[in-house]
């Protein structure tokens, strides 16, 4: 259980162009989904939170004009990447988070993320 | 500001030795503390999760443990399977958000 697909998982594209990633919860449904981004040999670093139906809250630093975030289901989340350059290339992964109407869990079930290369 | 050191950053093992990394951190309002383990090219396995200090818990090789400040994931006899970089993350109270350590790069040579 608990299994999040991310598509495309390898993208190769041109300078200026837009990039949509997208990410599915598979067998669960997911109030809120998470996009980071991991470059060579560093840790995840988180570019923006996603509530189903709701605007996408940003981390400092990052660009909402050009990191467009969509979660128009519980189950799908989308991350467009606006006029690419070489310095957006990097590793994109998204996490959902279990729907909890309990005690709180807060496990962040991770894709298998998607490595863009903008050339 | 909130952080997390994990420690050592590397560390070889031979198959059947068995070790302990650490993890630091200080974050306020502590939800509760993730693992994760990380394969190349791969996204975060959950591996985790504890929610207050003292709580262990345990998976084939693996065991993690919680204290106020500190996180351990000890690994017993480990094989070269588990070779992996391991990813601690406490949840910031309040926000919910994972805050990553580095990770250790963990090598078990056969």
């Amino acid at each position: 259980g608990a299994v999040v697909s991310q598509h495309p998982s390898r993208v190769i594209c041109k300078s200026g162009t837009s990039v949509k990633i997208e990410c599915r919860s598979l067998d669960f449904q997911a109030t809120t989904m998470f996009w980071y981004r991991q470059f060579p040999k560093q840790s995840l670093m988180l570019m923006a939170t996603s509530n189903e139906g709701s605007k996408a809250t940003y981390e400092q630093g990052v660009e909402k004009d050009k990191f467009l975030i969509n979660h128009a289901s519980l189950t799908l989340s989308t991350l467009t990447v606006t006029s690419a350059h070489p310095e957006d290339s990097s590793f994109y992964i998204c996490s959902a988070r279990y729907l909890n109407r309990g005690k709180y869990q807060g496990t962040q079930y991770f894709g298998p993320g998607t490595r863009l290369l903008v050339l | 500001e909130d952080q997390v050191t994990q420690s050592p950053e590397a560390l070889r093992l031979q198959e059947g030795e068995s070790s302990s990394l650490n993890c630091s951190y200080t974050v306020s309002g502590l939800r509760g503390l993730f693992w994760y383990r990380q394969d190349p090219g791969k996204g975060p396995e959950f591996l985790f999760t504890l929610y207050s200090a003292g709580e262990e818990k345990e998976k084939e090789r693996l065991k993690a443990t919680l204290t106020k400040k500190e996180s351990f994931l000890h690994i017993t006899a480990p094989k070269p399977e588990d070779s992996a970089t391991y990813l601690c993350a406490p949840s910031q109270g309040g926000s919910e958000k994972l805050v990553f350590g580095k990770g250790t790069k963990l090598t078990v040579n056969p």
